[in-house]
């Protein structure tokens, strides 16, 4: 089955403990991407990947890094995570930029 | 720079009745579009997508929609509003130069039985 998958789903963390969370995909996509998702603000991109090794920040990525060194996973690290940071999370995945989205199920984060 | 926006923040609708969700966008060449949503506590599924051709085009769940480029528009219908419809909708449209696709805030559906 085609998915996206993100790990932990839920994560309760306080100030400056370093997370990281997974995402992989199985569908061979070149482009992924993180987002997140707060009430009123819709979706803004944090950071994206066109291919392996290749990434780039989106609209929002202070506080944030990732990593792509295989093509099936990019997981977002957040080094000294801060409770502005409290947020749910989306990993997604492409075929290319232009195309539809492959969205994760999404990992809610607090940080106290 | 590519913008997308959804004007409605909530639509509240009876069961069996139409829908229109509206989106309008701001970009520079022909536009690849889509429609997302959003069930409580789930990822975004794509409803339907926009690349070229028919105008109208149809998605799952007897969702369509319409491009119009002269109204900058690809609004969401639904002939009849089912209550598990019930979620939030996102339209988005594909990245150009910019690499990072852009998503509307959202427009929460309501439905009451």
């Amino acid at each position: 089955e085609a998915q996206v998958t993100q790990n932990p789903r839920y994560l309760i963390t306080v100030t400056g403990k370093k997370l990281t969370v997974t995402c992989s995909q199985n569908m061979n996509h070149e482009y992924m991407s993180w987002y997140r998702q707060d009430p009123g603000l819709g979706l803004r991109q944090i950071y994206y990947s066109m291919n392996v090794e290749v990434t780039d920040k989106g609209d929002v990525p202070e506080g944030y890094k990732v990593s792509r060194k295989e093509k099936r996973n990019f997981p977002l690290i957040l080094e000294s995570p801060s409770p502005n940071q409290t947020s749910l999370y989306f990993c997604a995945s492409s075929l290319s930029v232009q195309y539809e989205q492959y969205f994760g199920p999404g990992t809610r984060l607090t940080v106290t | 720079a590519q913008s997308v926006t959804q004007p409605d923040i909530h639509i509240t609708v009876s069961e069996g009745a139409s829908l229109e969700l509206r989106c309008n966008y701001s970009y520079g060449a022909t536009p690849y579009l889509f429609w997302y949503v959003q069930s409580p506590g789930q990822g975004l599924q794509l409803l339907l997508k926009y690349f070229s051709g028919d105008t109208l085009v149809q998605g799952i769940k007897g969702f369509e929609a319409e491009f119009k480029r002269s109204q900058s528009s690809f609004n969401l219908r639904k002939p009849s509003v089912h209550w598990s419809d019930a979620a939030e909708y996102f339209c988005a449209v594909g990245a150009g130069g910019s690499y990072i696709p852009t998503f509307g805030r959202g427009t929460s559906l309501i439905v009451h039985p």
